[in-house]
C-alpha cells in the first residue's frame, strides 16, 4: 500500500461543476502539498498546509490530521482548471516529498 | 515562474551515454531537492542538498550522483544511460531544510533515452 493514496485517479465534470480530490496518507507528516502539473510537465504547488484550510481564489484544501486526510476542492471549475493534481507529504523526519500518484483532472466546457 | 530554472529543458540521448542535468534554485535558496518522474513509477524523491551539503537520500540509483557549488546551483549527473531512466528531472528549492519551508519546483528537463 502506498503512503499516500488519492482518489479519485480520474476525474471528469462540466464547467462550473464543485470538484473534490481527496488524499489519505498512512504517515506522519509536518506538512502535505497539493501540487498541480499541466500538460506541459511543469509542476506548481498550490498549497502547503499542516492543519485546518486555506483559500486561494476558487481553490480549498483542507486537512484532518487525526484522520490523516486532506481535500482538494475547485468551485465553479472552468476548462483551464484541466490538470494533473497531486497531493505530497512531508514526513516528520526529514523534508522530502513523497507522491500520491495524481488525478487527472478533466474540466469540459 | 517559480524563479528556480533548470536546463536543459529536453536531452535526448543513447543509452550508455551520461548527462547532466543542471538546477538554479531560488535567489536565497539554500536547499535543492531532485525528484523523478516516470510513467511506472510516478514522482520520486532522488536526493537533497543544503548548503553544499547532501542532506536527504531517497531512491537515488548509483549510477545517478549528484552535487551543490558554492554558489547554491546543483547538478544531477546520470552515466550508463537505460532506457528506463527516460523521465521528467525536476528540482525544487526551499529556503532552508527543515520541514516547514515550501518547495518552489523549476520547469523540469525531460531526458529521454533511447
Amino acid at each position: 500500500k502506498n503512503e499516500v493514496e488519492q482518489s479519485p485517479q480520474n476525474l471528469t465534470a462540466q464547467e462550473g461543476e464543485f470538484i473534490t480530490i481527496n488524499c489519505s496518507y498512512s504517515v506522519g507528516i509536518s506538512a502535505l502539498h497539493w501540487l498541480q502539473q499541466h500538460p506541459g510537465g511543469g509542476i506548481v504547488s498550490l498549497f502547503m498546509l499542516s492543519s485546518g484550510k486555506k483559500k486561494h481564489g476558487r481553490l480549498i484544501a483542507t486537512i484532518n490530521i487525526q484522520e490523516k486526510h486532506s481535500s482538494l476542492h475547485i468551485t465553479a471549475s472552468h476548462p483551464r482548471d484541466s490538470a494533473v493534481y497531486i497531493c505530497a507529504v512531508r514526513s516528520t523526519s526529514g523534508s522530502r516529498l513523497t507522491f500520491g500518484e495524481g488525478t487527472q483532472l478533466t474540466v469540459n466546457p | 515562474d517559480s524563479g528556480v530554472t533548470q536546463t536543459p529543458k529536453h536531452l535526448i540521448t543513447a543509452t550508455g551515454q551520461r548527462v547532466t542535468l543542471r538546477c538554479s534554485p531560488r535567489s536565497g535558496d539554500l536547499s535543492v531537492y531532485w525528484y523523478q518522474q516516470s510513467l511506472d513509477q510516478g514522482l520520486q524523491f532522488l536526493i537533497q542538498y543544503y548548503n553544499g551539503e547532501e542532506r536527504a537520500k531517497g531512491n537515488i540509483l548509483e549510477r545517478f550522483s549528484a552535487q551543490q557549488f558554492p554558489d547554491l546551483h546543483s547538478e544531477l549527473n546520470l552515466s550508463s544511460l537505460e532506457l528506463g531512466d527516460s523521465a521528467l528531472y525536476f528540482c525544487a528549492s526551499s529556503v532552508t531544510s527543515g520541514g516547514a519551508d515550501e518547495q518552489f519546483f523549476g520547469p523540469g528537463t525531460r531526458l529521454t533515452v533511447l
